[in-house]
């Protein structure tokens, strides 16, 4: 059974940093891209950005409000998935899902979804 | 930037069709995908590559496409069918857009 499951979420105050964690298990983790999505409270879905897999060169891409500032990377040796927030604004307050790219080659949607870290930016 | 436009709002009442619309520039070039989200819960794919259907995923929904618009059709709606429902496509620019949502009501 494929897994995801985020950590590291918390209360953190404006201009700090946050490292969140997605473990996964239930599936060869290095052959699939991962993606986080967040959402703020009571809105919509926001896609932050994306790591391929390192048989597709292991790159990473950002959506814009985020591009600069967050940062996505992997470990397969440990099926872990980081998600680095570094200076942290209000409007980051979202919860933080974890997902798995349903293809390993090409992005095409979210098959899994981990059950989401809520990350609070707040004074 | 790439956007994708959805109603708010969809009722429906039980066992009869609901369509939820999704619209966007060059949408039809693109693949397209449908998110179920119930309150207090993760989101679940329902629909992949406009009209294909996850295992797990009942027969009732189903996706179609026609120019610009992309539709998900739940057939024979449940009240268990009531949630939030996001479409989402790649653009090559913006990278992963979803829409902005819409909420099914069954009564």
């Amino acid at each position: 059974e494929v897994q995801l499951v985020e950590s590291g979420g918390g209360l953190v105050q404006p201009g700090r940093s946050l490292r969140l964690s997605c473990t996964a298990s239930g599936f060869t983790f290095g052959d699939y891209p991962m993606s986080w999505v967040r959402q703020a409270p009571g809105k919509g879905l926001e896609w932050v950005g994306f790591i391929r897999n390192k048989a597709y060169s292991g790159t990473t891409d950002y959506a814009a409000s985020v591009k600069g500032r967050f940062t996505i990377s992997r470990d397969d040796s440990k099926g872990i998935a980081y998600l680095q927030l570094n200076s942290l604004r209000a409007e980051d307050t979202a919860v933080y899902y974890c997902t798995r790219e349903r293809e390993a080659a090409a992005l095409r949607g979210h098959d899994y979804w981990g059950q989401g870290t809520l990350v609070t930016v707040s004074s | 930037s790439f956007e994708l436009t959805q109603p708010p709002s969809v009722s429906v009442s039980p066992g009869q069709t609901a369509s939820i619309t999704c619209s966007g520039d060059k949408l039809g070039d693109k693949y397209a995908y449908w998110y179920q989200q119930k309150p207090g819960q993760s989101p679940v794919l329902v629909i992949y590559q406009d009209s294909k259907r996850p295992s797990g995923i009942p027969e009732r929904f189903s996706g179609s496409t026609s120019g610009n618009t992309v539709t998900l059709t739940i057939s024979g709606t449940q009240t268990m069918d009531e949630a939030d429902y996001y479409c989402q496509a790649w653009d090559s620019n913006t990278g992963y857009v979803f829409g902005p949502g819409t909420k099914v009501t069954v009564l």
